[in-house]
């Protein structure tokens, strides 16, 4: 399975932009970058997606690499509800694809 | 409206019992998944359905059973409990368009 590397934990202050990064050296050309949360006692929840360029949402921006083995996602202003688990997994596989969760990154939000 | 959902939320039973756990989703997805969130909050992948037909099956148990009488539904049943079968269980529903994973408000298990 493609393996992510990611900090165990960071910290922000609310309303202050965070950037969460990941490390994917060993993405393979078809595998896109997915990031989920896991908010305390809920399931994890879609965050963002994509395969070679910059992406933006409503929830948050993911940058990507030139050379896609990392990947930053941005929260713009951190709020007290963005705490949670972040996972930055690879998506590989056809159309059967699974997700493989690593540990991912408690991000921890100050008032 | 609650696209997945899970029920029991809250499941306690004694070891050597069978339970089941159900799970619905109302977003018209083809395709729905297990997973297993242990104590160590590591979530794994079990198991994944696409119309009914069991497309993964990781290396889980044969006293795990997962079952879908149709596509909008897999139930996951478990025989002769153990302690550390006890975790909170995910299901999970992908629909085609951006290939995202919706997942249901989970179900803790304890098994005493």
């Amino acid at each position: 399975d493609a393996k992510t590397t990611q900090p165990n934990s960071m910290e922000s202050n609310e309303e202050e932009p965070v950037h969460l990064p990941c490390n994917h050296s060993t993405i393979s050309g078809t595998d896109y970058i997915h990031w989920y949360r896991q908010l305390p006692s809920q399931g994890p929840e879609y965050v963002i997606h994509g395969l070679t360029s910059n992406v933006n949402n409503r929830m948050a921006s993911l940058a990507i690499a030139e050379d896609r083995k990392s990947s930053t996602l941005i929260l713009h202003r951190a709020t007290l509800r963005d705490a949670a688990v972040y996972y930055c997994i690879l998506r590989v596989g056809g159309s059967n694809y699974k997700l493989t969760f690593g540990k991912g990154t408690l991000l921890t939000v100050n008032p | 409206d609650t696209a997945v959902s899970q029920t029991p939320k809250y499941l306690v039973t004694q070891m050597g019992n069978d339970k089941s756990i159900k799970c619905e989703q109302n977003l018209g997805h083809d395709t729905m998944y297990w997973y297993k969130q242990d104590s160590k909050k590591f979530l794994k992948i079990m198991f994944s359905y696409n119309n009914k037909e069991l497309i993964i099956n990781e290396t889980v148990p044969n006293r795990f059973s997962p079952k879908s009488p149709d596509k909008a539904h897999l139930n996951l049943h478990i025989n002769s409990l153990e302690l550390g079968d006890s975790a909170v269980y995910f299901c999970a529903s992908r629909g085609t368009l951006w290939d995202t994973q919706y997942f249901g408000p989970g179900t803790r298990l304890t098994v005493l």
